[in-house]
């Protein structure tokens, strides 16, 4: 599986888009990038996944780079309750069979 | 519809004892099982996952074991606790065909 980087932690003030980076320079044809995030003390929650194409959904947007070495998550008006760690994955769709790792992700703070 | 359940929610236990985590599965049958463990403040371990029924990969060696006993129960154990062994304990599960993984609602554990 791809490996993938994030930044450690991100601000945002409430009601502004937050977007946040990933880079998956090694990622092959076949793998989709996923994102989840983790609100504290909870499970992480899957948000969203593509593989080249924007994709959008009710929680947020996903931009991937035509490279695919790069992707933005969008959460167009973040509010208090997106606080959380948000991790990007990178990840074959049909041949995930074995271990899916998680990085460290971003941790969003979002500011009223 | 499918759902994921694993108890107990909290496990306040003494060093030395043993562990025993169960999850459960409905909804889906032939689910990949996986089980992480996050310390506090830091990011998901992937512990073991798992294809199918008695087929068990581990990611860390450590002092703690899981078991596949049928299709949709996953069970984490360990014979002797560690203070180290002290997190928060999730149980995930993906229908195999994707990286869309459902998450537990976990199990915090402390050493004492």
């Amino acid at each position: 599986d791809a490996k993938t980087t994030q930044p450690p932690s991100m601000d945002c003030a409430e009601g502004r888009a937050a977007n946040l980076p990933c880079n998956h320079s090694t990622i092959s044809g076949n793998e989709y990038v996923y994102w989840y995030r983790q609100i504290h003390s909870q499970g992480p929650q899957y948000i969203i996944h593509g593989l080249k194409n924007n994709e959008t959904n009710e929680m947020a947007s996903l931009i991937i780079t035509e490279d695919r070495k790069s992707s933005t998550l969008i959460l167009p008006h973040a509010t208090l309750r997106d606080t959380a760690v948000y991790y990007c994955i990178a990840l074959p769709y049909g041949g995930s069979q074995g271990n899916l790792i998680f990085g460290k992700g971003t941790k969003l703070s979002v500011k009223p | 519809s499918q759902t994921i359940h694993q108890w107990p929610a909290t496990l306040v236990q003494p060093v030395g004892s043993p562990l025993s985590l169960e999850c459960t599965v409905e909804g889906t049958s032939n689910p990949n099982l996986y089980w992480y463990r996050q310390a506090a403040g830091r990011g998901l371990q992937l512990l073991f996952y798992s294809v199918g029924i008695g087929q068990i990969s581990s990611e860390v060696p450590q002092n703690l074991s899981a078991s596949r006993p049928q299709d949709r129960q996953f069970i984490l154990s360990s014979k002797k606790l560690l203070l180290s062994d002290s997190g928060f304990y999730l149980c995930a599960w993906t229908p195999g065909a994707g990286g869309e993984l459902f998450f537990g609602e976990g199990s915090r554990l402390t050493v004492l």
